[in-house]
């Protein structure tokens, strides 16, 4: 199984300023035959269900502000919110789905400081 | 407007079973690959079971296999999980989730509860 480590577990961070998530996998998750990092991001609210933000480690999903990004390759990814808003208070998880078992990271608490 | 509306949950005795639903619309459901995926109260996401657009493929979590059982009704647009002998760590949120680039749509949930 290919196991996926977030830190930091839990992030306070200063509305206005940069946020940033690293994922590491256990291994690649990037395919060969396409170049694609099978590599998710998720932010989920209390009481909602997770919202899809990045696929493909760095494409953003539609509908996503754009202060969200994905970066990285291979074993190693960071998701960036390079302004924190008030309602970007959440959890955010990394995924892969390159190989069954799809996996996620234990997951980022993000809050305000 | 894509909606994934998942039923069925409830609580149930350890050793017993469930079986849920999940109804899609506003999208072409039998082109997509589909899967569950569940969190614990208070814990992580844990993917539960893949199933490919035509129903001819699944796979499992370690963790339920032999147990549960995924199907599709593409007539119906409607996702299935069936559960048996569940015990006390099945207790979770069930989600219903489209597979398209990544888990791109998530249902709000069902809560199945195992206990006695």
């Amino acid at each position: 199984d290919i196991v996926m480590t977030q830190s930091p577990e839990s992030l306070a961070v200063s509305l206005g300023e940069r946020a940033t998530i690293n994922c590491k996998s256990s291994q690649s998750v990037l395919h060969s035959s396409n170049n694609n990092n099978y590599l998710g991001w998720y932010q989920q609210k209390p009481g909602q269900p997770p919202k899809l933000l990045i696929y493909w480690a760095s494409n953003r999903e539609s509908g996503v502000p754009d202060r969200f990004s994905g970066s990285g390759s291979g074993t190693d990814f960071t998701l960036t919110i390079s302004s924190l808003q008030a309602e970007d208070v959440a959890v955010y998880y990394c995924h892969q789905y390159y190989s069954t078992p799809y996996t996620f990271g234990q997951g980022t608490k993000l809050e305000i400081k | 407007e894509v909606q994934l509306v998942e039923s069925g949950g409830g609580l149930v005795q350890p050793g017993g079973s469930l079986r849920l639903s999940c109804a899609a619309s506003g999208f072409t459901f039998s082109s997509y690959i589909m899967h569950w995926v569940r969190q614990a109260p208070g814990k992580g996401l844990v993917w539960v079971s893949r199933i490919n657009s035509d129903g001819s493929a699944t796979s499992y979590a370690d963790s339920v296999k032999g147990r549960f059982t995924i199907s599709r009704d593409n007539a119906r647009n409607t996702l299935n999980l069936q559960m048996n002998s569940l015990t006390p760590e099945d207790t979770a949120v069930y989600y219903c989730v489209r597979d398209r680039d990544g888990f791109n749509f998530w249902g709000q949930g069902t809560l199945v509860t195992v206990s006695s």
